[in-house]
């Protein structure tokens, strides 16, 4: 069964600084992989999403992952974090079958930035 | 266009009672899914609605129920809550049952606190 796997559930960056959120996910088949961002009291946005066209797929608000099928990650990183990054952040993959598809969520990863 | 939307925003209950959440999706969007998220916690799958036939549901007991209307919005029912249940419910829409590589829109959500 497709899932993934958050390492680290909170991650402090000083503003300007590089972000690194590790996402490793488990599938038998190729698997279609989501960020999500969550800011406080808020819903879900999609950031970006792997599909198979690239392994490197560039989202919203400056972040981009690589999909590494050797390593099985699928990481965000954005070059320099701002203020405004503080938020909550989610890999998530689908599960598929008999006519139905859902999303499956890591643990999150809350993201700090420190001025 | 508008997103997707959830009312109410938040709501408070008392154990054994029972609560309706209500979602609109996308204009044209014909799929609904529903999510609950403990806090801490990733969201987790409850149900998946297209063309208003369940097709799928997660791990979670028969008193939690749900139906999609003719205009494609839809209704969550959890009967004799648990303290357990206090979470928040996210409502997601997408154009069709395996349309747009599964994107999935997520609405507010709505807040709800067992007591």
């Amino acid at each position: 069964a497709q899932s993934v796997t958050q390492l680290g559930s909170h991650v402090s960056v000083s503003e300007g600084a590089l972000v690194l959120l590790r996402c490793n996910y488990s599938s038998s088949v190729p698997p279609y992989l989501f960020w999500y961002v969550q800011y406080p009291n808020q819903g879900l946005q999609l950031l970006l999403k792997y599909t198979s066209a690239a392994t490197l797929v560039k989202g919203i608000n400056g972040f981009e992952a690589e999909f590494k099928k050797s390593e099985t990650s699928f990481h965000l990183t954005k070059p320099s974090a701002h203020m405004s990054d503080a938020a909550e952040y989610f890999c998530a993959v689908i599960r598929s079958g008999a006519g139905s598809y859902q999303l499956t969520f890591g643990k999150g990863t809350k993201l700090s930035v420190i001025p | 266009d508008a997103g997707v939307t959830q009312s109410p925003t938040h709501l408070i209950k008392t154990r054994g009672q029972q609560v309706t959440l209500r979602c609109s999706p996308i204009s044209g969007h014909k799929s609904v899914s529903w999510y609950q998220q403990v806090l801490g916690q990733g969201p987790q799958f409850i149900f998946q609605y297209y063309e208003k036939e369940e097709r799928g549901r997660g791990n979670f007991p028969d008193r939690f129920s749900a139906r999609q209307f003719p205009n494609y919005s839809s209704e969550l029912n959890v009967n004799a809550l648990l303290l357990g249940d206090s979470a928040l419910y996210l409502c997601a829409s997408s154009p069709g049952r395996l349309g747009n590589n599964y994107e999935q829109y997520f609405g507010p959500g709505t807040r709800l606190t067992v007591t």
